[in-house]
């Protein structure tokens, strides 16, 4: 079992739709949880963290489950400049910086 | 948050040549990452750039193939080398630590192609 999980997509939708990713992670010690977009040939940039709490920024909220191992982003009212690769990213275990990247999420909103 | 410069931004070589991607912060930090991306691929870490010792290598990644260096807290090259086609990728420095709360900066990325 890989250490993230994401469903690579692509997830199509109209623009205003409210689309939502999950990401699973294996090791419950995992301390870190992000949200990063990437743009076709650019670098990963950091979206949102995730907290226990819930994050909202916006049209974006990100939820964290520890029981389940999951993180979840949803969008609201999709843009078309919303269309990017969603990478989920766990670290922290054990004390340890490395980042765990998922392979992504595709998204893309058409009109 | 940090500001990575690396370069060059990209680059066309020849196979068996080697280059040497430099990747300097704005700031001190505690780790440093080099990561690949190939084509439509998700993100691969190569190594964790030590300071004053030799980097950590991920399995498949060995130093023969992608010495590092990181001389100090702000700086640290890749040097890619004997390259093939094999080795076209993206090259991303990435840093990380205490003051950014274990968030994940990336550089703007070095685009290799190799010829």
């Amino acid at each position: 079992r890989k250490e993230v999980e994401q469903d690579p997509g692509p997830f199509n939708v109209p623009e205003g739709a409210t689309v939502a990713f999950n990401c699973t992670y294996s090791n419950s010690a995992s301390q870190s949880f992000f949200w990063y977009r990437q743009d076709c040939r650019k670098e990963p940039k950091l979206l949102m963290s995730v907290y226990s709490s819930g994050n909202e920024d916006g049209r974006f909220t990100a939820q964290l489950n520890r029981a389940s191992q999951y993180i979840s982003l949803l969008i609201r009212d999709s843009k078309l400049s919303d269309s990017a690769t969603y990478l989920c990213v766990v670290n922290g275990a054990g004390g340890s910086y490395i980042p765990t990247f998922g392979r992504g999420t595709s998204l893309i909103v058409h009109p | 948050s940090a500001v990575i410069s690396q370069k060059p931004s990209r680059d066309i070589c020849q196979r068996g040549t080697s280059l040497t991607i430099q990747c300097q912060v704005d700031s001190q930090v505690t780790m440093m990452f080099w990561y690949r991306q190939q084509p439509g691929q998700s993100l691969t870490l190569i190594a964790t750039a030590n300071q004053g010792s030799e980097a950590t290598y991920e399995s498949g990644f060995v130093i023969d193939k992608f010495p590092i260096s990181r001389p100090n807290l702000t700086f640290s090259t890749l040097t890619v080398s004997n390259m093939s086609p094999e080795d076209s990728s993206i090259y991303l420095c990435s840093v990380a630590g205490q003051n950014s709360g274990n968030t994940i900066y990336f550089g703007e990325g070095s685009w290799l192609t190799v010829v």
